[in-house]
């Protein structure tokens, strides 16, 4: 069984800090690796995905990620958050052979202006 | 390509009442999934389909639900006697292979 841990459910920062979120997987097999964004009624949106090539995976609007298979984790972070990054994000994680997806439970990310 | 997606978008319902719940998928994608969110949660699998064929359901969708897909395009996901519980946010994903679910708007169901 797959699973993943988003630790803490609310993360506050000010416009232009770093933001960091962290993820942290279980998973018997190589894992597929995502992070996707969620804005208020609205799916989700892919934001990037590790699929077992470079480890450093870049997305959209300037998120970035890094699995260490080490730690079992794979942080989201973006050097210099934007009012409009506010949004809840979910990590999650699927196997090679059946891509259905486990998420952990999200994290709300605040930006103060 | 228009993306994934769902009708309708908000549904209200009386306890004990059938609903339906479509979704398109991107043309020519040929797996999609059901996933159920409850507030605060993150989305949970329900089930998928490659092509018409269901391959794999989890025990979450309990008898009261069904899904198909008759011609592998579009899908449909009906409850039956609905319960205060069900009332959740349904998305339905999309893919052309292992990776990339492109996800829809979703429906929210409240039962009261």
């Amino acid at each position: 069984a797959q699973s993943v841990t988003q630790l803490g459910s609310h993360v506050s920062v000010s416009e232009g800090a770093l933001v960091l979120l962290r993820c942290n997987y279980s998973s018997s097999v190589p894992p597929y690796l995502f992070w996707y964004v969620q804005y208020p009624n609205q799916g989700l949106q892919l934001l990037l995905k590790y699929t077992s090539a470079a480890t450093l995976v870049k997305g959209i609007n300037g998120f970035e990620a890094e699995f260490k298979k080490s730690e079992t984790s794979f942080h989201l972070t973006k050097p210099s958050a934007h009012m409009s990054d506010a949004a809840e994000y979910f990590c999650a994680v699927s196997d090679q052979v059946n891509s259905k997806l486990t998420f952990g439970k999200g994290i709300t990310l605040s930006v103060r202006p | 390509d228009t993306g994934v997606s769902q009708d309708p978008r908000h549904k209200i319902t009386k306890r004990g009442q059938n609903v339906t719940f479509r979704c398109d998928p991107i043309s020519e994608h040929n797996r999609l999934y059901w996933y159920r969110q409850t507030l605060g949660q993150g989305p949970e699998f329900l089930t998928y389909f490659q092509n018409e064929a269901q391959l794999e359901k989890s025990r979450l969708l309990s008898d009261r639900f069904s899904a198909e897909r008759p011609k592998g395009s579009f899908s449909t996901l009906e409850i039956q006697r609905t319960e205060q519980g069900d009332s959740a946010m349904y998305l339905c994903a999309s893919s052309g292979g292992l990776v990339d679910q492109y996800f829809g708007p979703g429906t929210r169901l409240l039962v009261l």
